[in-house]
Parts: structure tokens; sequence; C-alpha cells
């Protein structure tokens, strides 16, 4: 079944910088890979997603980089801002089903991202 | 548009005491639905997910169970809680928005069990 693996498990930045998370996923058949921002206390927020028919995705300052040979995948954040900061979780999964658990995700143990002023 | 909800927001209940948490899904039909778990400050174990009606399936042996009496309906309970139960439980649909497939989260329940 599918493995995935994110790092780092904690991430600090200075506003401005940017920051970047990668994850690793084992299953080849995986065509499907998005990311949640969760802030304290609440649900995890989609924020981005990529498709395996394509190698980067963009919205404004989050873009995902999505590497199908070497089977990893990276969320890069540019000019950060504090309220950037929450624990980002990445998973994959083979998303061309509809019902079935061959298309559940599966979940990086996330990365605590914290933005200092 | 798709909405999901979720209550109660946050619940206390004693060790022994019975579990319900409610999660219903607007806007869209015949979703996969699930139950994580979130213990504090780690990440997401799926309890249960749910193709269809009736349709459930467990992930890990626990104390709890799952039900979808209704399309848009799913309910994660408890006979008999233990402290162990103590987390963040999320309910998420899957589904298609705008044409694609994918999942998304409702706000979840904190369960404290003392």
């Amino acid at each position: 079944g599918e493995n995935v693996e994110q790092h780092p498990s904690t991430l600090s930045v200075q506003e401005g910088d940017s920051a970047v998370i990668k994850c690793t996923y084992s299953d080849s058949a995986s065509n499907y890979f998005p990311w949640y921002k969760q802030e304290l206390g609440k649900g995890p927020q989609l924020i981005i997603d990529i498709r395996s028919n394509v190698g980067e995705k963009k919205d404004q300052r989050i873009a995902v980089t999505l590497n199908k040979t070497a089977k990893h995948f990276s969320l890069h954040i540019t000019e950060t801002q504090p309220e950037d900061s929450a624990v980002y979780f990445c998973a994959a999964s083979p998303g061309s089903h509809y019902g079935g658990s061959q298309g559940n995700l599966i979940f990086g143990k996330g990365t605590k991202l914290s933005v200092k002023p | 548009s798709q909405t999901i909800h979720q209550w109660p927001a946050t619940l206390v209940q004693p060790v022994g005491s019975p579990l319900s948490l409610e999660c219903t899904v607007e806007g869209t039909s015949n979703p996969n639905l699930y139950w994580y778990r979130q213990a504090a400050g780690r990440g997401l174990q799926l309890l249960f997910y749910s193709v269809g009606i009736g349709q459930i399936s467990s992930e890990v042996p626990q104390n709890l169970s799952a039900s979808r009496p209704q399309d848009r309906q799913f309910i994660l309970s408890s006979k008999k809680l233990l402290l162990s139960d103590s987390g963040f439980y999320l309910c998420a649909w899957r589904g298609y928005r705008d044409g694609q497939e994918t999942q998304y989260f409702g706000p979840g329940t904190r369960l404290l069990v003392l």
C-alpha cells in the first residue's frame, strides 16, 4: 500500500522568507496529491492540489511541484506571513476512482510551520 | 455549494459514558465519507470510511463504531468511552467539486474523556 513521508516535522522561518515542505510517496499508481493547512483548533483546509499529469501548479504565494520519476512532491510558500503559521499535511492517493478504498488519501505526519515577525 | 457540518464542536464526557458525534454534508450526493481522529499534536488517523448508505469500513480495531443512515449523514458512536478516546474528531467528504474529485474536512469535534 501507499506510504507518505513528510519532512521536516517543524520549520521556523522569518517573515518574508520562503518555506519548503517535502513529501515522498511509495505507490507509483498514486496520481492525486493535495496539501492541507490546519490552524489550531480547526479542521484541515485544502489549499492546493496537483494531479500527476501536471508538474507544477501555482496559486498566488503557494506552489506545488511534482516529480513522478522520483516520487516526491513539494509545497513552496513565498513571502511568508505570520498567518501562514499552521500545520501542513501532504497526502497522496490514486485519485481516479470513485468509490472504494483505493482512492483513500494517505497522509504525511504533518509539518508545523512557524513564521516569526 | 458543498458544506460539511459537525456537532457538537466540543464535548466533555466521563469514562464509560456513550458517545454520538454527527456529521452532515450539504450540496452533494453519494459522497465518500470519512471519520479521522487526531491526538494532540499528532497526525490524522483514519477510523472509518463509507462509500454509501449502510456501507462502513473500519481501518483500525477500537472502541468506536460508525453508521451511515442517510446518504449525507455519518455518525460516530461508542457504547462506553475510554480515556484513550480523547482527541479531535474530523469528518471529511470526498466527491466532485468543479469537475474535480477531492476531499474536504469539517470543522471537527474536540472530545475530552475524564
